[in-house]
């Protein structure tokens, strides 16, 4: 099936320093991936829509400046969390819907978990 | 999307059925109903989807009210694996493709 796969797993960083997490579609080719944010024993929030060749699309609520995307190419979608703090820490999860499945289906990275210290 | 209902927690027996149940009450014509399931740390994972008629899988059934109104997931054979938390969403097929995840069910299997 298909598979959606992130970088790094886990990171840990400075606060201030800067994190950039790969987002990748290992068989498909993806025009459009999606960001998500997750506290602790809390529920997925969508922060912004990833579109190949063009601007993001971000939540209400997120700044665009503080996380860049950028989707460089149809299988690989990056977010660059700026100037990091500690309240940025959370698990980011990055998805993509195979346009060739048959079922419209979204498929899930593994998630990155992201200590700023 | 349509917003769903679900429970906070369930606990199931290891080797029994579980049963988790969504109310989806305004859900439209043209929307699916999807299930999701997160393990513990884990990107979520897709388990099954349908529109009106009763769908089976290797991991589940679907089973939707002849309302659509609701819909219940049922896991026939629960292992300590199952434990997660279970979403159910509803959503056009192909249309718009983001996903709203509401709180979900956080099902445990007890051995």
């Amino acid at each position: 099936g298909a598979v959606v796969s992130q970088h790094p797993s886990w990171v840990i960083c400075k606060s201030g320093t800067s994190v950039k997490i790969e987002c990748r579609s290992l068989d498909f080719q993806a025009t459009t991936m999606f960001w998500y944010r997750q506290f602790p024993k809390q529920s997925l929030m969508l922060m912004a829509t990833s579109n190949e060749g063009s601007k993001a699309t971000y939540e209400q609520g997120v700044e665009k400046d503080k996380f860049l995307i950028n989707h460089a190419s149809l299988t690989l979608s990056t977010l660059t969390v700026t100037s990091a703090h500690p309240e940025d820490s959370s698990f980011y999860i990055c998805s993509a819907r195979d346009p060739g499945g048959p079922s419209g289906e979204l498929f899930f990275g593994e998630g990155s978990r992201l200590t700023v210290l | 999307d349509a917003k769903t209902t679900q429970p906070t927690s369930m606990d199931c027996a290891e080797g029994r059925a579980a049963n988790l149940p969504c109310n989806h009450s305004t859900i439209s014509g043209n929307e699916y109903v999807y299930w999701y399931r997160q393990i513990h740390s884990q990107g979520p994972q897709y388990i099954i989807h349908g529109l009106k008629n009763n769908e089976t899988n290797e991991m589940a059934s679907l089973i939707i009210t002849e309302d659509r109104k609701s819909s219940t997931l049922i896991l026939p054979h629960a292992t300590l694996r199952d434990t997660a938390v279970y979403y159910c969403i509803v959503r056009v097929l192909f249309g718009n493709e983001k996903l709203t995840f509401g709180t979900g069910t956080r099902l445990t299997i007890i051995p």
